[in-house]
């Protein structure tokens, strides 16, 4: 069955980098994209960007554009999030979660979610 | 971006009711307008897709219906385990944008 497995929680100072990892299986990986959804808490959840997990193209919320960079590694089955300059207001949970192929999106499988949160 | 409000944003209703929630698009999305479901603690989950496709598993007293603006998601007759928040989220165009949820408690 499809699963996907996120990194554990994270506390990191203002300013600093985060790095989450989400391990998927259950399917062939390089035939789907990966987006990464974040929740502040008591916030609604918000959309960070995506990757195309065969051929490693991204795209981004310009919210977020030049501080968050999205990987994957086809070996290791792996996508990554990457956001930086970490300000209190990026505390949240961070999901990722897979597309289906096709022209629609929508998020059908998610990881459990890690918490990461920006304090001093 | 394309703005999404939802309505109630909570309710509070009995075993066997039925019950409706509403969400409204700040532009004509068509029908690229999902569904989810999230209980306290854990990932959402999807319920409906294109306005009004049921996500296989999904029991079939959840619908999901509009077009154009405005959309609904219904559940027929509401059971103990459907507590959460139900959030929609347009796939329109990026950035995909979520609502604000409605949170549903049971009486």
């Amino acid at each position: 069955q499809v699963q996907l497995v996120q990194s554990g929680a994270e506390l990191k100072k203002p300013g600093a980098s985060m790095k989450v990892s989400c391990k998927a299986s259950g399917y062939i990986f390089t035939d789907y994209s990966i987006h990464w959804v974040r929740q502040a808490p008591g916030q609604r959840l918000e959309w960070m960007g995506w990757v195309n997990a065969g051929d490693g193209d991204t795209n981004y919320s310009q919210r977020f554009q030049g501080r968050v960079t999205i990987t994957r590694d086809t070996s290791a089955m792996t996508a990554y999030l990457e956001l930086r300059s970490l300000k209190s207001e990026d505390t949240a949970v961070y999901y990722c979660t897979r597309r289906p192929r096709g022209h629609i999106t929508y998020f059908e499988f998610w990881g459990q979610g890690t918490l990461v949160t920006v304090s001093s | 971006d394309i703005q999404l409000t939802q309505s109630p944003s909570s309710l509070s209703a009995s075993v066997g009711d039925r019950v409706t929630m509403t969400c409204r698009a700040s532009q004509n999305i068509i029908s690229y307008l999902n569904w989810y479901q999230q209980r306290p603690g854990k990932a959402p989950k999807l319920l409906v897709y294109s306005a009004s496709t049921l996500q296989s598993g999904v029991p079939s007293r959840f619908s999901g219906s509009g077009s154009g603006t405005v959309f609904t998601l219904t559940i027929s007759t509401l059971q103990p385990e459907d507590f959460g928040i139900y959030y929609c989220q347009q796939s329109y165009s990026g950035p995909f944008t979520f609502g604000p949820g409605t949170r549903v408690d049971i009486k």
